[in-house]
């Protein structure tokens, strides 16, 4: 079975600070992509990266970052300077292939102005 | 990129009636779709996956007689919210894979539907 385990239910932080959020999967899948969702208070979930389970590479998007690590399964997520319009439920999510999707449980990020 | 619509996005029901969802992807075609409910500040969980010309596969613990799923073409599922009780109130998202490269998003999903019950 998969599992995703995000540990931060939420986080405040007062704009501009850097603020990372972690993510931590299981999965028996040699495959596997990784994936990163925005859920502003509208409800719609707003696409951020996905990763393969075979590309360990970090990545940078202005001010988003990315950390995947296999040793420890986690996949971890850190804003730059943070602003107002970062405040959301950020979900961490995982799947095996052309299957369904297993979501964390979320992290509410605030950002104080 | 691949789009995936829902409709209709809200919608507010009396107890007892039932309500029906749908989920089209727009530029591509989709065999298999998933619907999912997210209950306030939870996450979503998958209820059912839909596959285009057979019967649809429910996760454990979703009533298949209440939500009823028909994947009537390559492009459009629907879900039938059949004689719905206040606890059915809920977010339902659909997703839609498209594994054809066109972007580095593979599951698109559905802006939503509210359900209220009354």
């Amino acid at each position: 079975a998969q599992k995703v385990t995000q540990a931060q239910t939420e986080i405040s932080v007062v704009e501009k600070e850097d603020v990372t959020l972690d993510c931590v999967y299981e999965t028996r899948d040699t495959t596997y992509y990784l994936f990163w969702y925005k859920q502003p208070p509208s409800g719609e979930l707003v696409f951020l990266i996905r990763r393969n389970s075979f590309d360990e590479q970090n990545e940078i998007s202005g001010r988003y970052s990315w950390n995947f690590q296999k040793s420890t399964s986690s996949f971890n997520f850190t804003i730059t300077a943070s602003q107002v319009v970062d405040s959301a439920v950020y979900f961490c999510a995982l799947t095996g292939g052309y299957q369904k999707v297993t979501f964390g449980t979320g992290t509410k990020l605030q950002v104080i102005p | 990129g691949a789009v995936v619509s829902q409709h209709p996005s809200r919608v507010i029901c009396k107890s007892g009636t039932s309500v029906k969802i749908e989920c089209r992807s727009l530029d591509f075609q989709a065999t298999t779709m998933f619907w999912y409910r997210q209950f306030p500040k939870q996450s979503l969980m998958l209820m059912a996956t839909s596959n285009e010309g057979s019967k649809a596969t429910y996760e454990q613990g979703v009533e298949k007689d209440k939500f009823l799923i028909n994947h009537a073409s390559l492009t459009l599922s629907t879900l039938t919210v059949t004689s719905a009780h206040p606890e059915d109130s809920s977010f339902y998202i659909c997703s839609a894979p498209d594994w054809s490269g066109r972007s580095t998003d593979t599951q698109y999903f559905g802006p939503g539907t509210r359900l209220t019950v009354l």
